[in-house]
């Protein structure tokens, strides 16, 4: 089984819905990342989770929201979709608690919002 | 925020070619990480490399993180070694626009 899960794996929505991806990992990590990733570029962050009490925005936190109802889990959320939310997302996982952070990623969720 | 350069931004080789791919930064960082997106888009971390040397098979990278750059060597390449290659820097995971290396058989 995959260590980081992603859900659903594609989804495709209309302008002004209101969505959740889930993201579960089972490698036991403190921390958790949600990414969007745009054609032809790199990574960009959206929050990150240091713990479970703990939420910080990233580069491109407008638009969207995080819960982190869990060690395990960490849900993205987009309260009215638009048409540039269109995207690959990534949620990633780290410990920071050894001496690397190696991050490590989910399989990825594609949006369309039409 | 910190600025993420790479180079090139494509290459392609024949198989069984060596490669270097430069990754620059523009302040000092505590993480530094490269990873491989394969052609269907699942990313792998290569390496945690804030400073110093690391191998890993065919692979290795160095960051001299006084000079601000990060290389990454791929020796002997495969076909399987295509895709974009990216490095990402310091807490906020800062990334670059990634190098794209098509290896032909």
């Amino acid at each position: 089984d995959a260590d980081v899960t992603q859900t659903p794996r594609n989804r495709i929505t209309k302008t002004g819905k209101r969505i959740m991806l889930e993201c579960s990992q089972t490698k036991g990590h403190d921390r958790m990342y949600w990414y969007r990733q745009d054609p032809g570029l790199g990574l960009r962050l959206i929050y990150y989770s240091f713990d479970v009490k703990d939420i910080n925005k990233g580069e491109i936190s407008d638009g969207y929201s995080v819960s982190r109802q869990a060690q395990a889990k960490f849900s993205l959320s987009l309260e009215s979709a638009i048409p540039n939310q269109t995207a690959l997302y990534f949620c990633a996982t780290s410990d920071h608690r050894g001496s690397e952070g190696t991050q490590y990623f989910g399989p990825g969720t594609r949006l369309l919002v039409l | 925020g910190i600025q993420v350069e790479q180079s090139p931004p494509d290459l392609i080789l024949q198989e069984g070619a060596n490669s270097t791919l430069r990754c620059n930064f523009s302040d000092s960082v505590n993480n530094l990480q490269w990873f491989h997106q394969n052609p269907w888009g699942q990313l792998i971390n290569l390496f945690y490399i804030p400073s110093g040397t690391k191998q890993n098979g065919r692979l290795s990278a160095t960051t001299v993180a006084t000079e601000r750059y990060s290389l990454l060597y791929i020796s002997s390449s495969q076909t399987t070694d295509s895709g974009v290659y990216f490095c990402a820097v310091d807490y906020d995971m800062r990334f670059g626009a990634g190098t794209r290396l098509t290896v032909k058989p």
